[in-house]
């Protein structure tokens, strides 16, 4: 596909569950990064990645998040013991990152809608 | 924590009328973008301006910056019911990493 897809796009988790949210980004795209949009906000970052190198973890709210993109290409968000305040969708987005750019644009997935019960 | 406070939170016009969203924000930038989101999509981005420039325009959407007040106006002219969305806009806080920090949306709904 042309774009960044994401799976599931919708998840039903009863608490305490562990949940893996998939993001396949464009095809050659260097720079990963996922956010997480609470109901009638926007979007916060969570993490990025350039490659397959994890460079910013600062947005995790907490040891029950955690991220990979071991081959440079597809990452999973994990999330451990879910709680009901990890209800939120989850995007995705994936930039070129082309060198000597001072801005590469980043192009969003649709989401995964996660509900915890 | 956001970064950007848009208003008003929510709008609504009729088609043909002119839409416009403000948006503020705290630290110094070095670009700013408008994104939108219709309702269960992600975001697509619509423009880009950066921290030299005053104005730009495309299409029908002019975005303004004004970096003295640290805020940003987005017109959307002659609007249509499809422009029905959220639109958000987006700093980097002067970090060239390619990190985003959003406000927390205006809610536009057109009429026909």
């Amino acid at each position: 596909g042309a774009g960044v897809s994401q799976s599931p796009r919708y998840k039903v988790a009863k608490r305490g569950q562990d949940v893996a949210l998939r993001c396949d980004p464009i095809s050659g795209h260097v720079s990963l990064f996922w956010y997480q949009q609470a109901l009638g906000q926007g979007p916060e970052f969570l993490t990025y990645f350039q490659n397959e190198a994890q460079l910013d973890k600062s947005g995790l709210p907490s040891d029950r998040f955690f991220a990979e993109r071991p081959e440079g290409s597809v990452s999973t968000l994990k999330i451990q013991r879910t709680q009901q305040e990890d209800s939120a969708v989850y995007l995705c987005a994936s930039s070129l990152n082309q060198a000597g750019r001072s801005y590469n644009e980043q192009f969003f997935g649709p989401g995964t809608r996660l509900t915890v019960l | 924590s956001q970064q950007g406070e848009e208003d008003p939170q929510a709008l609504s016009i009729q088609e043909g009328e002119n839409a416009t969203m403000n948006c503020s924000y705290k630290t110094s930038i070095n670009n700013l973008q408008w994104y939108r989101q219709n309702s269960g999509r992600g975001l697509v981005h619509l423009i880009l301006i950066r921290s030299n420039e005053r104005e730009k325009h495309s299409g029908r959407l002019r975005v303004t910056l004004d970096t003295s007040k640290k805020s940003s106006s987005l017109l959307i002219t002659a609007s249509r019911a499809a422009d029905t969305a959220s639109y958000f806009c987006a700093t980097d806080r002067g970090s060239t990493l390619g990190r985003l920090y959003f406000g927390r949306g205006t809610q536009l709904t057109v009429w026909p």
